[in-house]
């Protein structure tokens, strides 16, 4: 399985930027990372995903390296309802040939005030 | 748009009973998804069906779990006779497609077992 490494945790100072990195040297060539959060007792809500250049959507971006073994989520002005664990996400082609996500540990982000 | 709903929100049982989770998919999703994530590891896939065929069990743990997706719309998970290990927080998803389509996460179902 290609696998996602991800700090365990870290700290914030409310209203500055969070930059959470992920490590993902096996990605395939044509695989997307997906970034999803999981906040205290909810499922798992999609953030952001790309595939090789940057992406950039309302609550996020999303760096890529160029060689695509690393990325980092940036949140830009981090809120305390941003306290949450974020996952950093590759896809796996199941036995059948279709897809299952492949999470990591995810690292759990604390926003102080 | 209601979204991925689970039902129980909470399941607690003892050792040797039968569970039996539901999930309703978003309306009009053919895939869906379980996974789950037990004391202190990461969430796992469990299976996969499109419409009502199972295209991929791979990460179902044993035989007394068994999935089933009858009519293609709503899916439910049975665990029989439940373990101590089964305890955790089982999560479905669904997505229009497959490829390259994002999957979307009900809430969970906290299962504990005693």
């Amino acid at each position: 399985d290609a696998k996602t490494t991800q700090p365990t945790s870290m700290d914030c100072a409310e209203g500055r930027a969070a930059n959470l990195p992920c490590n993902h040297s096996t990605i395939s060539g044509n695989e997307y990372v997906y970034w999803y959060r999981q906040i205290h007792s909810q499922g798992p809500q999609y953030i952001i995903h790309g595939l090789k250049n940057n992406e950039t959507n309302e609550m996020a971006s999303l760096i890529i390296t160029e060689d695509r073994k690393s990325s980092t989520l940036i949140l830009p002005h981090a809120t305390l309802r941003d306290t949450a664990v974020y996952y950093c996400i590759v896809r796996d082609r199941t036995t059948s040939g279709t897809y299952k996500y492949i999470f990591g540990t995810g690292t759990r982000l604390k926003v102080l005030a | 748009e209601a979204g991925v709903t689970q039902f129980p929100s909470h399941s607690v049982i003892e050792k040797g009973q039968t569970v039996t989770l539901r999930c309703d998919p978003i309306s009009g999703h053919d895939n869906l998804y379980w996974y789950r994530r037990v004391m202190g590891k990461e969430i796992k896939f469990l299976l996969h069906f499109v419409k009502e065929s199972k295209q991929d069990e791979s990460g179902m743990p044993n035989n007394r779990f068994l999935a089933e997706r009858t009519g293609g719309t709503y899916s439910t998970l049975k665990v029989q006779p439940a373990e101590l290990e089964d305890s955790g927080v089982y999560f479905c998803a669904s997505s229009l497609g497959d490829s390259r389509v994002l999957q979307y996460f009900g809430p969970g179902t906290r299962l504990t077992v005693l």
